[in-house]
């Protein structure tokens, strides 16, 4: 079955850095493209950052644009979120998740990683 | 950027029906998907291109897309099925993923 387990979460400080990685299963991970998407504490879901299937494009919400960086590593079935120059309210859980073949929705997600940005 | 609209809550009593909307300029000419979640956990798919159901998902979910309002319907509605729903659409011009506020259904 698919599993999306993410890791790399914890407290960092405004303006450094944090890498995530979620490492995926049960599927052929490099068919498929990716996804990050966050929820800060008690708030919504908001959609992050995305990355085809062989990495050759990314998209990223404005609000993490020029800070955060999409990436993947097909041979190890791994996808990561550098965040760079952190903010206080990048603070939430971050969710991997997967699309199916044609991008519109999320069909998989992780258990995800809370992130907390503070002093 | 494309906006999505969902009433913050929602009341309902066992066995009857629940309606959750969501609210969008022409919607009705996107596909939308809904997805259920339940506190501490991840969210999970309910319905995805309007009204396509994933097998794991009960036959009492169900949605509808028309106008400026898609809807996600759950019938016969039962304790378990209290929970946060969102509803999401991609819009394709920008490429971005845009999810709606969130509705809290409450089972009285």
């Amino acid at each position: 079955q698919v599993q999306l387990v993410e890791s790399g979460g914890g407290v960092v400080q405004p303006g450094r850095s944090l890498r995530l990685s979620c490492a995926a299963s049960g599927f052929t991970f490099s068919d498929f493209g990716m996804h990050w998407v966050r929820q800060a504490p008690g708030k919504g879901l908001e959609w992050v950052a995305m990355i085809w299937y062989d990495g050759r494009n990314k998209y990223y919400a404005d609000s993490v644009k020029g800070r955060f960086t999409i990436s993947r590593d097909n041979s190890k079935n791994t996808l990561y979120l550098q965040m760079n120059n952190s903010r206080v309210e990048d603070t939430a859980v971050y969710y991997c998740a997967k699309q199916p073949s044609y991008p519109g929705h999320f069909d998989y997600w992780g258990q995800g990683a809370l992130v907390t940005v503070s002093s | 950027s494309y906006v999505l609209s969902q009433p913050p809550s929602v009341s309902v009593a066992p066995g009857k029906t629940a309606r959750i909307t969501c609210g969008g300029d022409e919607i009705g000419r996107k596909s939308v998907h809904w997805y259920q979640q339940k506190p501490g956990q991840a969210p999970v798919l309910v319905i995805f291109y309007d009204g396509d159901r994933p097998s794991r998902i009960p036959e009492r979910f169900s949605g509808s897309n028309s106008g400026n309002t898609a809807t996600l319907t759950i019938s016969r509605v039962e304790a378990g099925d209290e929970a946060g729903y969102f509803c999401q659409v991609w819009d394709s011009s920008s490429y971005h993923w845009v999810f709606g506020g969130g509705t809290r259904l409450t089972v009285l």
